[in-house]
């Protein structure tokens, strides 16, 4: 059965410093793999999203993430953190339903992100 | 360009009471989800839709009724309102489906049941 995992629930970074949230997935074929961001208040926001190729995504306000298939892992990460940074990230993988042509996403349980100034 | 929105932002009602979130979206995107957020288990998946009046059952349906008459609206219906329903509802959108294309959410909904 397809599911994601995000071990760390809470991340605090100082303003300026690398990122790297991690995320882990189950998923018996290739993978759809997306990530996501959560604003307080907010609705989600794609980040990026990575279905074949390249398997260094780039995507948007500066992150990027790698897509490792003998690790099942598809980390997300940022150089250099800005404050407007904080917020709650959420990997998922894009998996069919059942034998049907529909799709879904699945989502990790989110890493919160705090930025220290 | 609205895109999608959910009324109403916030709702508080009381157990028993049958609630309607409203979803609309104007980009005629043919498939529509609800997903309910809840702190340590991130979001759920409660029904979907792949095109009017076709819906189907996500992970966590029990207390749940959507439709979709037209393309654009995706009611959720909690037909008898229980304190476990409490949580920030979310509705999304995406052009196709197959698990690869991108959801584009609306706002959420926070329900409160006392």
């Amino acid at each position: 059965a397809q599911s994601v995992t995000q071990p760390d629930i809470h991340i605090t970074v100082s303003e300026g410093a690398s990122l790297e949230l991690r995320c882990n997935y189950s998923y018996g074929a290739t993978p759809y793999l997306f990530w996501y961001v959560q604003s307080p208040g907010q609705g989600l926001q794609l980040l990026l999203k990575y279905f074949s190729g390249d398997t260094l995504v780039q995507g948007i306000k500066g992150f990027e993430a790698e897509f490792k298939r003998s690790q099942s892992s598809f980390n997300l990460r940022k150089p250099s953190v800005h404050w407007s940074d904080a917020a709650e990230y959420f990997c998922a993988v894009g998996a069919r339903i059942g034998g049907s042509t529909l799709g879904r996403l699945y989502f990790g349980r989110g890493t919160q992100l705090t930025v220290w100034p | 360009d609205a895109g999608i929105t959910q009324s109403p932002r916030y709702k508080i009602t009381e157990t028993g009471r049958q609630v309607t979130l409203m979803c609309h979206q104007t980009w005629s995107h043919s498939y529509m989800f609800w997903y309910r957020q809840d702190l340590g288990h991130g979001l759920r998946l409660i029904y979907y839709s792949a095109a009017a009046d076709i819906t189907d059952k996500g992970e966590v349906p029990d207390g749940y009724v959507v439709s979709r008459s037209k393309t654009e609206n995706f009611p959720l219906t909690l037909e008898s309102a229980t304190r476990s329903q409490t949580s920030v509802y979310f509705c999304a959108s995406s052009p196709d489906s197959g698990g690869k294309d991108t959801q584009y959410f609306g706002p959420g909904t926070r329900l409160t049941v006392l």
